[in-house]
Order: C-alpha cells, then structure tokens, then sequence
C-alpha cells in the first residue's frame, strides 16, 4: 500500500525568500516520486519527477526535491520565491511494483507569497 | 500542440439530471483517468480506463459512469445517483497504463454545480 502526507496545508513565505514544502511517503516497493502545481482553476501541472535515477530531482520554475529514503521524504524547495509560485502543490507516490497504475496525491499544501 | 481537452469548463446541473463531462486527448496516451477535487482533499479516483473499450472503478466510483469506445475520449457521466456531485473534476492520460513511472498529463478540468 501507498500512502503521502504532506505535513503543512499551508505555506506562507515573502519573495525573495526559500521556499521548503514537505513531503513524507510510505510505499511497499521502490517509489515514483511527483510533485504537480496547481494554479486557481487549472488543471495539474508536473514540475518534477523522481524514478528511481539520482537523489535529487530538478524541476521546471527552480524548484528541485530531494528523495531521501532513510527518512522516506520528498520535499519540494525554492531558493527565492517569486510571486507567481502562489498556488497549490500536491505531492504524489506511486509504487513501482508489477502492475500498478495508480497514482496516490497527497491534500496539497497552499504557497502564499507575500509581496 | 498535443493534451487534453476538457470541456466544459463550467457545468450546472439540476437536482436529479444527468450530465457529461468531456475529455478528449491527443498524445495517443494508453491509459485515462477521471479524478474528483474537493477543497483539503486532494484528488480522489472516480474511474480509469487502461484500453479500449475496457475501465476500472476507482476509490468513488459510485454515482457516475464513464465509456471509452476510442483511445482519444473518456467521457463522464455524473448521474443523479450522485448525491454531492458539486466539485471540480480533472481528466488524466499516461503513457502506460501498467506504471506511474511516467507521471500523468492533466486538463485543465470541469467545475461542476448542482443548482
């Protein structure tokens, strides 16, 4: 079984600040790892994946996360936030076991950025 | 430009009508999905569809229908069944449908209201 926690429902930094939005997973088997953005009304958009390759994963926009297994965490980070990564963020595992399909989200953190 | 197209964007329904929701992809994508998001909730599975004429109830299957007669459509239908159908619905595709490895594509979704 899999499961995703991501530990704050809300994250509120100023810009120009770093960003750290955590992430914790439980999976049987080697995980995927994601992280998507998601902007007011819009659909779900992948910033970045980790599949088994190296540790830590670059993403689209500056963001990059780090897999860590011995603490089985995935946090999504951001040296300087910009006013546009406002949105909300799901982290997502999927189990690389024979015959999975399914993707598992997390209730996603909301990143305010202040001015 | 390949992805998926949802439509509508807005959906109103009346209390005991049926509607469909469309969604049509053009990244000849095996595998399809219908999520349902809820504020603080994440993205719930509805159904999923790993081939042709072939689709799997998800974790909140009931109360809605879906059909996939060609690889590129995976229609939904929410049916009077469904009690609290008021909710944002997204449509996914993979590569795969046997891996998560890949990540999912979404569209940019449905916000449907019961009025």
């Amino acid at each position: 079984a899999q499961s995703v926690t991501q530990l704050d429902s809300h994250v509120s930094v100023s810009e120009g600040t770093p960003v750290l939005l955590r992430c914790n997973y439980s999976s049987s088997y080697s995980p995927s790892l994601f992280w998507y953005v998601q902007h007011p009304n819009k659909g779900l958009q992948l910033l970045l994946k980790y599949t088994s390759a190296a540790t830590l994963v670059k993403g689209i926009n500056g963001f990059e996360a780090e897999f860590k297994k011995s603490e089985t965490s995935f946090h999504l980070t951001k040296p300087s936030a910009h006013m546009s990564d406002a949105a909300e963020y799901f982290c997502v595992v999927s189990d690389s076991g024979a015959g999975s399909y399914q993707l598992t989200f997390g209730k996603g953190t909301k990143l305010s950025v202040i001015p | 430009d390949g992805g998926i197209t949802q439509s509508p964007k807005y959906l109103f329904r009346k209390e005991g009508q049926n509607v469909t929701l469309s969604c049509e992809q053009n990244l000849n994508h095996d595998a399809m999905y219908w999520y349902r998001q809820d504020p603080g909730q994440g993205l719930r599975l509805i159904y999923y569809s790993q081939i042709v004429n072939d689709f799997q109830k998800g974790d909140i299957a009931e109360g809605y229908s879906v059909s996939r007669e060609k690889k590129e459509s995976f229609p939904l239908t929410v049916t009077s069944a469904q009690k609290n159908p008021t909710a944002f619905y997204l449509c996914a595709s993979s590569i795969f449908a046997g891996t998560g490895n890949y990540g999912y594509t979404f569209g940019s979704g449905t916000r449907l209201t019961v009025v």
